[in-house]
């Protein structure tokens, strides 16, 4: 069970430059998001999905696409990389079934560095 | 909508208690707690649901006041494990997207 794994790891990106960031889940979880995390601004939702087919905008969507074709995959694409999007991806899934959102697993992170 | 945590940095001495304040703007169905250390993903702690409940594991609890629309996290008897950053999360109603705060940083001294 490898729970939420996110690659790659560490990127540099050139202003302009279009890239997916990958999320996997193998726990079955319906709910799935990515956040952004920068100094002093906490975690910041981009979008979110409650299931296979089913997305949604959180807090800071543009510049971001998502899909969710399957229950276990949520990819991030960067349409058009900018320095503004310098920052570290969290992709976390939970079980929304039951309390709702209920915990949240969160994956290792990526550090994107856009140039 | 993002809720406001405070302090916005504490530093203790091991053994010491802290607390941690999460307020919103809006009504609240649920707070969520996580903390993250340093280089890593955040990690779980509580959830708490609307109705007033206080939840708590170990020396880590924490208290809903859905009037004040606030949460409180208590961390009793701190320890060095304690250290990292604590977020709370916040969902206006059961079927909305969670928000979170900004953190708290707390730095246990031995």
């Amino acid at each position: 069970n490898a729970g939420v794994t996110q690659t790659p790891k560490f990127q540099v990106l050139k202003t302009g430059q279009s890239m997916t960031l990958q999320c996997a889940q193998d726990m079955n979880h319906e709910y799935m998001s990515w956040y952004r995390q920068d100094p002093g601004m906490g975690l910041r939702l981009i979008h979110y999905s409650v299931g296979a087919g089913i997305t949604d905008q959180g807090e800071v969507p543009n510049g971001y696409n998502v899909s969710r074709s399957t229950t276990e995959d949520f990819p991030l694409r960067l349409l058009s990389a900018a320095p503004s999007q310098t920052s570290v991806y969290f992709c976390a899934s939970s079980y929304s079934a039951g309390i709702p959102r209920g915990e949240q697993y969160f994956g290792p992170g990526t550090r994107l560095t856009v140039t | 909508q993002q809720p406001v945590q405070s302090p916005q940095a504490v530093i203790l001495r091991e053994g010491e208690d802290a607390v941690i304040n999460c307020s919103s703007s809006k009504a609240l169905y649920s707070v969520h707690w996580y903390r993250q250390k340093h280089g890593e993903a955040p990690v779980f702690l509580m959830i708490l649901l609307k109705g007033g409940e206080q939840k708590g594991h170990d020396k880590i609890s924490a208290s809903f006041n859905e009037k004040k629309q606030q949460s409180s996290l208590y961390l009793t008897a701190s320890q060095l494990s304690y250290s990292g950053t604590y977020f709370c999360g916040t969902a206006p109603n059961r079927d909305d997207k969670i928000i979170f705060g900004k953190g708290t940083r707390l730095h246990i001294l031995p």
